[in-house]
């Protein structure tokens, strides 16, 4: 089975601290990809990679950085805490090619007060 | 830009009783893939079915199928005997397809489906 993990499922932390989210996935995929879930709003890309040291912005960059040094690990940087971006953070992979299927993580709930 | 859209934020249904997710979507690609995903409360996201744009034939998988209708860019998901474990987030995702390889999902905002005893 695909497993992709997350380092932690609940995270508190405080406004202006730098907060890493890391995922490790097991099957050798060459995408990974970074949501932020907000009810009423969906998913919504945060960054995603194609390959070792390769990132491409989503659609909200703004506040966060990424990390990616090897295959099987992405990394998501959260330089400055702020509130808002207190919310659920779901990692995902996926292979390259094909109708490729992507498998999530279970989910970091980040707090930021 | 794609843009995915689910209208109906909440649905609730009988056990035993079938259902339909609604998804319309937006995009001058010809080449694309569809997915419904699935995400139980607290638990991992997980894939239901998919759809390439190419195949008219509609997908199934056990008592998950989908009305794809291509021209009016809709992709509806029926779930028949619904089952207590069928309660979920539903998200139906895009994918546009290129050479270079896959590209990210484009999701909707979900329905929140709830299965009644």
């Amino acid at each position: 089975d695909v497993k992709v993990t997350q380092s932690s499922r609940y995270l508190v932390k405080r406004t202006g601290e730098k907060v890493f989210l890391e995922c490790v996935q097991d099957m050798d995929h060459e995408n990974m990809f970074w949501y932020r879930q907000d009810p009423g709003l969906g998913l919504r890309l945060i960054y995603f990679s194609y390959d070792v040291k390769m990132k491409e912005k989503g659609d909200i960059p703004e506040g966060y950085s990424v990390s990616r040094e090897k295959k099987e690990r992405f990394s998501l940087i959260l330089e400055s805490a702020s509130t808002n971006q207190t919310s659920m953070y779901l990692c995902a992979s996926s292979f390259g090619t094909g109708l490729a299927e992507q498998y999530f993580g279970p989910g970091t709930r980040l707090t930021v007060t | 830009a794609q843009t995915v859209t689910q209208s109906q934020p909440e649905m609730s249904v009988q056990e035993a009783e079938t259902v339909t997710l609604s998804c319309t979507y937006d995009t001058s690609e010809s080449n694309y893939y569809l997915f419904w995903y699935k995400q139980p409360p607290s638990r991992q996201m997980i894939l239901v079915i998919r759809q390439e744009a190419y195949k008219q034939q509609n997908a199934t998988e056990n008592r998950f199928s989908v009305n794809f209708q291509k021209a009016a860019k809709s992709f509806s998901l029926k779930i028949s005997d619904s089952q207590l474990g069928d309660t979920a987030m539903y998200f139906c995702a895009f994918m546009k397809h290129t050479w270079a390889g896959n590209t990210p999902l484009v999701f909707g905002k979900g329905t929140r489906l709830s299965v009644i005893a």
